[in-house]
């Protein structure tokens, strides 16, 4: 069956270092991947999506990649920040699905001043 | 800036017993959503609405899950019967168009005792 799920359940990043998330799926019909973060006590929060059709995309701070041929997707925060700590989940969408999104499993980043 | 908000924040119910949770979703939204997220758990899709309608219901959303738009601003979940298991975080999500990017609230702790 289809599955989203993380490698490493917490990750632990001095303030000023990069972090690296990663995330294995199983399904490849989904049409976009996306790394959600969610603060304690608050909902997720969109952070970035790639296109299954690409392999890399980069935001402000953050680059995610996707490696469809070993089904790996991960997310690289630049100079990671006290601000950075949270869950960060990863994700499939899946349009025709009534535009769904499912969620893997959760990494929690702790950044140490 | 515009935000998703839900009501109540924490919801203690007896088993047994119907709740309605309760979302406002931003007001040019158009695609709505119900996630839930059990204590230490990834966050489960529920339901998607779209023109009045569920788009995608996951299998969790049973007979006893029902959702509404009453008016042009609310979006609710009902859950007729609730149960032990039903416990959980429940949120409520939006979005402009079809979209990874989904907006969600901060939450709804049902807990059922």
């Amino acid at each position: 069956g289809e599955s989203v799920g993380l490698h490493l359940p917490t990750l632990s990043v001095q303030e000023g270092d990069n972090s690296i998330i990663n995330c294995a799926y199983s399904n490849s019909a989904s049409d976009y991947f996306i790394w959600y973060k969610q603060e304690s006590g608050k909902g997720p929060q969109f952070i970035i999506d790639i296109r299954s059709n690409m392999d890399k995309r980069q935001g402000q701070r953050v680059t995610v990649l996707l490696n469809k041929t070993v089904k790996h997707l991960s997310l690289q925060i630049a100079a990671t920040q006290p601000g950075d700590s949270a869950v960060y989940f990863c994700a499939e969408n899946k349009r025709a699905a009534g535009n769904k999104l499912t969620f893997g499993g959760g990494t929690r980043v702790l950044v140490k001043p | 800036e515009p935000e998703v908000t839900q009501t109540p924040s924490h919801q203690v119910t007896q088993m047994g017993q119907e709740v309605i949770l309760r979302c406002v979703p931003i007001s040019n939204h158009l695609y709505f959503y119900w996630y839930r997220q059990i204590l230490g758990q990834k966050v489960e899709f529920l339901v998607s609405f779209y023109n009045n309608e569920i788009s995608e219901k996951s299998e969790i959303f049973d007979d006893q899950f029902s959702v509404e738009r009453p008016d042009g601003s609310n979006f609710t979940l009902k859950i007729r019967s609730t149960k032990l298991e039903d416990s959980a975080m429940y949120f409520c999500a939006s979005g402009k168009m079809v979209s990874t990017e989904a907006f969600f609230g901060q939450g709804t702790r049902l807990t059922v005792v």
